[in-house]
């Protein structure tokens, strides 16, 4: 069955520090990944998508997340957390049908 | 563009009375919704699956009578929670989908509607 990990319950980084927040996805063939961000009382903003192509993707915010197949990974990543960049992300897949499968959620920490 | 919007955004009601939350696309024809409802730190659950114009599906466990999904047109979905309790209480997110083939077409969320039942 179609299922998203996210190892990651929160995490911690130091403002400026850079961030890897991880993803892993189990499925026979390559699904359709997304990162989507939600800020404390608020929907899920999306942040970027793979589809196929380019395995690294550029998404909003500075963020970007690169596809290993060999892995079965979607890891997100950005090269300096600002304050602001504190909040929820959830990795996401849709594997060609109508349902889209969340992970748990990786809570960002980011202290000054 | 792909703006979804939730009204209202939290709600306070009596047991017993019956909330209506609805889900507007605003600039693109959504063919499908979807209803979430998210606990308190927890990611989402998918309540149910609705298309323009037909029955909605709902998930193992989602009592159909008591969550009421209409999906009238291409911009708007509504989600009634009957004859609420507090144990309804929750952060309820919907999504819309536009329309094509396949399911690369990204799910664009609400900003979530709050209800707290007293």
């Amino acid at each position: 069955a179609q299922s998203v990990t996210q190892p990651d319950i929160h995490i911690t980084v130091s403002e400026g520090a850079s961030l890897e927040l991880r993803c892993n996805y189990s499925y026979g063939a390559t699904p359709y990944l997304f990162w989507y961000v939600q800020s404390p009382g608020q929907g899920l903003q999306l942040l970027l998508k793979y589809f196929s192509g380019d395995t690294l993707v550029q998404g909003i915010k500075g963020f970007e997340a690169e596809f290993k197949r060999s892995q079965s990974s979607f890891n997100l990543r950005k090269p300096s957390v600002h304050w602001s960049d504190a909040a929820e992300y959830f990795c996401a897949s849709n594997t060609g049908g109508f349902k889209t499968i969340f992970g748990a959620g990786t809570r960002l920490f980011v202290k000054a | 563009g792909a703006v979804v919007s939730q009204h209202p955004s939290w709600v306070i009601c009596k047991s017993g009375t019956s909330v209506k939350i609805e889900c507007r696309s605003l600039d693109f024809q959504a063919t499908t919704m979807f209803w979430y409802r998210q606990f308190p730190k927890q990611s989402l659950m998918l309540m149910a699956t609705s298309n323009e114009g037909s029955k909605a599906t709902y998930e193992q466990g989602v009592e159909k009578d008591k969550f009421l999904i209409n999906h009238a047109s291409l911009t708007l979905s509504t989600l009634t929670v009957t004859s609420a309790h507090p144990e309804d209480s929750s952060f309820y997110i919907c999504s819309a989908r536009g329309g094509g083939q396949g399911s690369q077409e990204t799910q664009y969320f609400g900003p979530g509607t709050r209800l707290l039942v007293l």
